[in-house]
């Protein structure tokens, strides 16, 4: 089955420093890498997602890319503000629609 | 639009009790899915429906947890009987089809606590 791997499990970075989470997955039919953000006891939230006919969608302050040769995505947010500390979680997707999560980062945005 | 909903929020039991989950899926999304979080991890998939009908299980520890969607709109997840190890928040994801590459979008969950 899928086995996604996700990096660092913390981050701290100063506000409006820029912080990046990577992911690799290792199903090449994968077609599908959600990221949700999950703050305490509240549940997780799609923050953005890509889709694999695309290298690299951006919304706002945050961008995914993907490289399907390699199997792996990343998260990027620039201009990091306190109200993005949080876990963040990369997901990928098998034929079924079945969602395998990454371990979590941890970011902290630190004022 | 009314987002994914489940009750109850928190649940307290001793081991080898019985308890329950309810969840009531976004309006028209044919497709529900139960997700276990345990601390400091990311949400496993238990079992995923569309409609009524099971698409997978295979990580349903079917020896104790059973589910169901009887009428392809609420589901009601089931632990008979509890252990330690099964506490846990209870996720309730829906997403509109089951074709690939579809959002899928998560309750509010209920964290379980097994003494």
């Amino acid at each position: 089955g899928e086995n996604v791997e996700q990096h660092p499990s913390t981050l701290s970075v100063q506000e409006g420093d820029s912080a990046v989470i990577k992911c690799t997955y290792s199903d090449s039919a994968s077609n599908y890498f959600p990221w949700y953000k999950q703050e305490l006891g509240k549940r997780p939230q799609l923050i953005i997602d890509i889709r694999s006919n695309v290298g690299e969608k951006k919304d706002q302050r945050i961008a995914v890319t993907l490289n399907k040769t390699a199997k792996h995505f990343s998260l990027h947010i620039t201009e990091t503000q306190p109200e993005d500390s949080a876990v963040y979680f990369c997901a990928a997707n098998n034929a079924g629609n079945m969602l395998t999560f990454g371990g979590g980062t941890r970011l902290m945005v630190k004022p | 639009e009314a987002g994914v909903a489940q009750s109850p929020r928190y649940k307290i039991i001793e081991k080898r009790q019985s308890v329950a989950f309810w969840c009531n899926p976004i309006s028209g999304h044919a497709t529900l899915y139960w997700y276990q979080q345990i601390l400091g991890q990311g949400p496993k998939l238990l079992i995923q429906f569309q409609n009524n009908g099971v698409v997978d299980d295979s990580q349903l520890p079917k020896d104790r947890f059973s589910a169901e969607r009887l009428k392809g709109v609420d589901s009601t997840l089931k632990i008979q009987p509890a252990k330690l190890e099964d506490s846990a928040v209870y996720l309730c994801a829906s997403s509109f089809g089951l074709a690939g590459a579809e959002t899928q979008y998560f309750g509010p969950g209920t964290r379980l606590l097994v003494l």
